[in-house]
């Protein structure tokens, strides 16, 4: 799988967009973008994914550049529910496993 | 839609006893479960990738006789910890995806606390 690059930590204001990059120039062309998070001591819940286009749920937005070797997730209003570490992950092609890295903690502060 | 179940969530054992974490895919069919392992204040560790059917496959450096895996149904993959001991004390996670396609997210368990005293 290409490896992902996330910044260890950052903070937001409570109501603020949180905007958190990922780093994946190494991606190749059948990859998808996974998105989790985990708050302490669950497992980690999913929240998108993508392959080229920009998506949107109810959770997030996920904006992948054209070249497709960076992404940035986009939680519009941030809430203190929103603290815990977020994971960005690529996976797809022949090899669909889902690697963790050390991902992103997210503070939401009041 | 796409839960998975884990059971259990905390469990204390004995040093020599084994364990086994049951991971039920509860409203789908996943031909693939993975098995993962989570020390303190550190990332999910892949520990091997279990398909229905047939053998599962290890991570480098994950001991496969001491971490029986089965996964003998599309909705059940289990996790038997032989002969624990304190190391082996940690949050294990399983995941699954649905069969068919990677457009669909891979779902996680809410994760088993291993204590080995």
């Amino acid at each position: 799988d290409a490896k992902t690059t996330q910044p260890p930590s950052m903070d937001c204001a409570e109501g603020r967009a949180a905007n958190l990059p990922c780093n994946h120039s190494t991606i190749s062309g059948n990859e998808y973008v996974y998105w989790y998070r985990q708050i302490h001591s669950q497992g980690p819940q999913y929240i998108i994914h993508g392959l080229k286009n920009n998506e949107t749920n109810e959770m997030a937005s996920l904006i992948i550049t054209e070249d497709r070797k960076s992404s940035t997730l986009i939680l519009p209003h941030a809430t203190l529910r929103d603290t815990a570490v977020y994971y960005c992950i690529v996976t797809g092609g022949s090899n669909y496993k889902l690697t963790f890295g050390k991902g992103t903690l997210l503070t939401v502060n009041p | 839609g796409a839960v998975v179940s884990q059971h259990p969530s905390w469990v204390i054992c004995k040093s020599g006893t084994s364990v086994k974490i049951e991971c039920r895919s509860l409203d789908f069919q996943a031909t693939t479960m993975f098995w993962y392992r989570q020390f303190p204040k550190q990332s999910l560790m892949l520990m091997a990738t279990s398909n229905e059917g047939s053998k599962a496959t290890y991570e480098q450096g994950v001991e496969k006789d001491k971490f029986l895996i089965n996964h003998a149904s599309l909705t059940l993959s289990t996790l038997t910890v032989t002969s624990a001991h304190p190391e082996d004390s940690s949050f294990y996670i399983c995941s699954a995806r649905r069969t068919g396609s990677l457009n669909y997210g891979y779902t996680f368990g809410s994760g088993t606390r291993l204590t080995v005293v």
